[in-house]
C-alpha cells in the first residue's frame, strides 16, 4: 500500500460517533481555506472550502468552523462511516492566484 | 468525461536517469500544479503555472523542470539534480477566477528510484 502518512497524527473514532479534525494556519492574511480527503493511492479529493467573512459552513455530513482569532480550522464529521476513513488536510490560500499551502494532514481511522 | 489524468501510476527509474511525468487536464482550467509528498509531510508545492508559456517555481523546485506549451498539458522532469527523488507526485488544476481557490488533483505518479 502507499506509504503516505505513516507518520501523521491519528484520530481513532468509532463508526457512527461524531469526529473533530483540527488544523492551525500560519497566514493571519489568508483569505480561504479548504479541506481535502486523501484515501489511500489516491488524490486529494475536495470536501469543504469556508472564506474568511465567515466562521462556519456546511455541507452534507460536514461542518467546517474557522477562529481566526487564533488561526484555528476544524472539521466536524458527522455519523463517521467506514469510508471516511483516510487522511485529511486543510489548505490556506494566501493571496497568490490560487496557489494553496497545505497544512501536514491528520490520520483518520474508523473503528467498527 | 472531464478531469485531471497522470500517467503512469507507478515509474520506476535508476539513478542517474532523468524521467518525465505526464499531467492532462481537460477542465479547461488556466491554472496548474505539481506537489510532492512524502510519509509523515503534507503536500509541498514543486512548479505552478498560470497561463501557457509561463509557470513560476515553488518551494521546492531545485532538480525539477516544467513546460506548459498547452492549456491542457504541464509535464513534469524529474532530474539527475534531484537528491530525494522517490515520492508521490501530484498534479492539479483550477480555475483563476476572483475567488475560486479549489484545485483539482490527479491520482497521482508514485516513482521510485534506485
Amino acid at each position: 500500500g502507499e506509504s503516505v502518512g505513516l507518520h501523521l497524527p491519528t484520530l481513532s473514532v468509532q463508526e457512527g460517533d461524531n469526529s473533530i479534525i483540527n488544523c492551525a494556519y500560519s497566514n493571519s492574511a489568508s483569505d480561504y481555506f479548504i479541506w481535502y480527503k486523501q484515501e489511500s493511492g489516491k488524490g486529494p479529493q475536495f470536501i469543504i472550502d469556508i472564506r474568511s467573512n465567515m466562521d462556519k459552513r456546511q455541507g452534507q455530513r460536514v461542518t467546517v468552523l474557522l477562529n481566526k482569532t487564533v488561526k484555528h480550522l476544524s472539521l466536524q464529521i458527522a455519523a463517521t462511516q467506514p469510508g471516511d476513513s483516510a487522511v485529511y488536510f486543510c489548505a490556506e490560500n494566501t493571496g497568490t492566484a490560487s496557489k494553496l499551502t497545505f497544512g501536514t494532514g491528520t490520520r483518520l481511522q474508523v473503528t467498527l | 468525461d472531464g478531469g485531471i489524468t497522470q500517467s503512469p501510476k507507478y515509474l520506476f527509474r535508476k539513478e542517474g536517469q532523468n524521467v518525465t511525468l505526464s499531467c492532462e487536464q481537460n477542465l479547461n482550467h488556466d491554472a496548474m500544479y505539481w506537489y510532492r509528498q512524502d510519509p509523515g509531510q503534507g503536500l509541498r508545492l514543486i512548479y505552478y503555472s498560470q497561463i501557457v508559456n509561463d509557470f513560476q517555481k515553488g518551494d521546492i523546485a531545485e532538480g525539477y523542470s516544467v513546460s506548459r506549451e498547452k492549456k491542457e498539458s504541464f509535464p513534469l522532469t524529474v532530474t539527475s539534480a534531484q537528491k530525494n527523488p522517490t515520492a508521490f507526485y501530484l498534479c492539479a488544476s483550477s480555475h483563476l477566477d476572483r475567488g475560486v481557490h479549489e484545485q483539482y488533483f490527479g491520482p497521482g505518479t508514485r516513482l521510485t528510484v534506485t
